[in-house]
């Protein structure tokens, strides 16, 4: 039970922002928030994590909701390599991964 | 950038074989997992592995399967009897050390075929 909702699949024009909602409405307050992405034939790769706060890095943003029952991942200006499958998990010890939001992104 | 590498990339077994998989962790990292991607389904957590010993398992980790971290660098999973349903994409990871604010590092997996 990976204890967080995604929409199945998104898609985005190539250069325009995109927004990646999750929702873990059940999460503790200890709970980290952690986004990972998985383009095709490779393995997880780490994106971006956050508490309460909301993150910036290299890769994308990460907007957590004043309740933490939800977060949006952003990408600022998607490109063809974003294409993949984003997940967003709970924090633990092991990742425990949904079936994620498959983002296409179009030319 | 330190990366996680796993041998060999496409592992082709008769059933009821034994196969180990091969993964070189990030070399200052402490924490390490195998997770297992059945084709078209999810990411599904194997074990954890601390100190030299197992942290946590998942339901799937049965007695079949051991993990060892055999000279300081290596971090095998081994399947001892294999079955058609252990085809799958087999991805080893590391973390620095517990805590959530590390991320986990993986491979790019090892594809497995049971014929």
């Amino acid at each position: 039970d990976a204890k967080t909702t995604q929409p199945n699949s998104m898609e985005s024009n190539e250069e325009e922002p995109v927004h990646l909602p999750c929702n873990h409405s059940t999460i503790s307050g200890t709970d980290y928030i952690h986004w990972y992405r998985q383009l095709p034939s490779q393995g997880p790769e780490y994106v971006i994590h956050g508490l309460t706060s909301n993150v910036n890095n290299r890769m994308a943003s990460l907007a957590i909701a004043e309740d933490r029952k939800s977060s949006t991942l952003i990408l600022h200006r998607a490109t063809l390599r974003d294409a993949a499958v984003y997940y967003c998990i709970r924090g633990s010890n092991m990742l425990t991964f949904g079936g994620g939001t498959r983002l296409m992104v179009k030319p | 950038e330190p990366e996680v590498t796993q041998t060999p990339s496409h592992q082709v077994t008769q059933m009821g074989q034994e196969v180990i998989l091969r993964c070189v962790p990030i070399s200052n990292h402490l924490y390490f997992y195998w997770y297992r991607q059945i084709l078209g389904q999810k990411v599904e957590f194997l074990v954890s592995f601390y100190n030299n010993e197992i942290s946590e398992k998942s339901e799937i980790f049965d007695d079949q399967f051991s993990v060892e971290r055999p000279d300081g660098s290596n971090f095998t999973l081994k399947i001892r009897s294999t079955k058609l349903e252990d085809s799958a994409m087999y991805f080893c990871a590391s973390r620095g050390d517990r805590s959530e604010v590390k991320p986990q590092h993986f491979g790019d997996g090892t594809r497995l075929s049971i014929l």
